[in-house]
C-alpha cells in the first residue's frame, strides 16, 4: 500500500524567506509524486509532478521539488516566499495504475509580511 | 477554467433530503473520482471510476450513491445524510490506467447537513 506523510501541519515563514514543505512517501513500486496547492474554498491545483524523469522537478509559481529515493522524500521548496503563496499544500503519490492519488494530511503555509 | 466543473458549489440539506452532486469533465479523461475533504482530516478517496465502471469503493456508507453514465459525467447521490457528512466534496479526473497522469480537480461542492 502507498502512503504519504507530510511533516508539519502548519508552517509559517516571512515574506522573502525560504519555503520548505516536507513530504515522505511509502510505496512498494516506483512512485509518481505530486504537489498540489489549495486556496480557500477552491479545488486542488497541480504545482508539479515527478514521473521518473529528472529528480529535480520545477513547477509553477517558482516552486520545485527533489525526488530522493534513498530518503523516500519529495520535499517542496521555493527560494523566496510571497504573500500569495499562503495556502494549503498537499503531497500525493500514485502508482502505475494511474491517477488514483493518495494524499498526505496537508500543510498550511502562512506568510508573514 | 480547470476543465472539471462541479455543481452546485454550495448545498445545504436536511437529513431527510435527497440531493445530487454533479461533476463534468471536458478533458477526454477516462477515470473520475470523488474525494471528501473534512476539516482537520486528510483528503479521503471515496469512489473511483474507470471507463464508466466503478473500480473502487473505499467503504463509503450507502447513503452516498455514485453514478457514472459516461466518462465525462459523474454524480454523487445523497440521501439521509448525517451532520458529520458536512464537508467539501471534490471531483477529479485523470487519464486512468494508461498512465500516471495527474488528477485534475473541480472547485468542489461545500455541503452542509443540518
Amino acid at each position: 500500500a502507498q502512503s504519504v506523510t507530510q511533516l508539519g501541519s502548519h508552517v509559517s515563514v516571512s515574506e522573502g524567506a525560504l519555503v520548505l514543505l516536507r513530504c515522505n512517501y511509502s510505496s512498494s513500486v516506483p512512485p509518481y509524486l505530486f504537489w498540489y496547492v489549495q486556496y480557500p474554498n477552491q479545488g486542488l491545483q497541480l504545482l508539479l509532478k515527478y514521473t521518473s524523469a529528472a529528480t529535480l522537478v520545477k513547477g509553477i509559481n517558482g516552486f520545485e521539488a527533489e525526488f530522493k529515493k534513498s530518503e523516500t522524500s519529495f520535499h517542496l521548496t521555493k527560494p523566496s516566499a510571497h504573500m500569495s503563496d499562503a495556502a494549503e499544500y498537499f503531497c500525493a503519490v500514485s502508482d502505475y495504475q494511474g491517477g488514483k492519488l493518495i494524499f498526505g494530511q496537508g500543510t498550511e503555509l502562512s506568510v508573514k509580511p | 477554467e480547470t476543465g472539471v466543473t462541479q455543481t452546485p458549489r454550495h448545498l445545504v440539506m436536511g437529513m431527510t433530503n435527497k440531493k445530487s452532486l454533479k461533476c463534468e469533465q471536458h478533458l477526454g479523461h477516462n477515470a473520475m473520482y470523488w474525494y471528501k475533504q473534512s476539516a482537520k482530516k486528510p483528503l479521503e478517496l471515496m469512489f473511483v471510476y474507470n471507463f464508466k465502471e466503478q473500480t473502487e469503493n473505499n467503504s463509503v456508507p450507502s447513503r452516498f450513491s455514485p453514478e457514472c453514465p459516461n466518462s465525462s459525467h459523474l454524480f454523487l447521490h445523497l440521501h439521509t445524510l448525517q451532520p458529520e457528512d458536512s464537508a467539501l466534496y471534490l471531483c477529479a479526473s485523470s487519464q486512468g490506467y494508461r498512465g500516471p497522469g495527474e488528477a485534475f480537480f473541480g472547485q468542489g461542492t461545500r455541503l452542509t447537513v443540518v
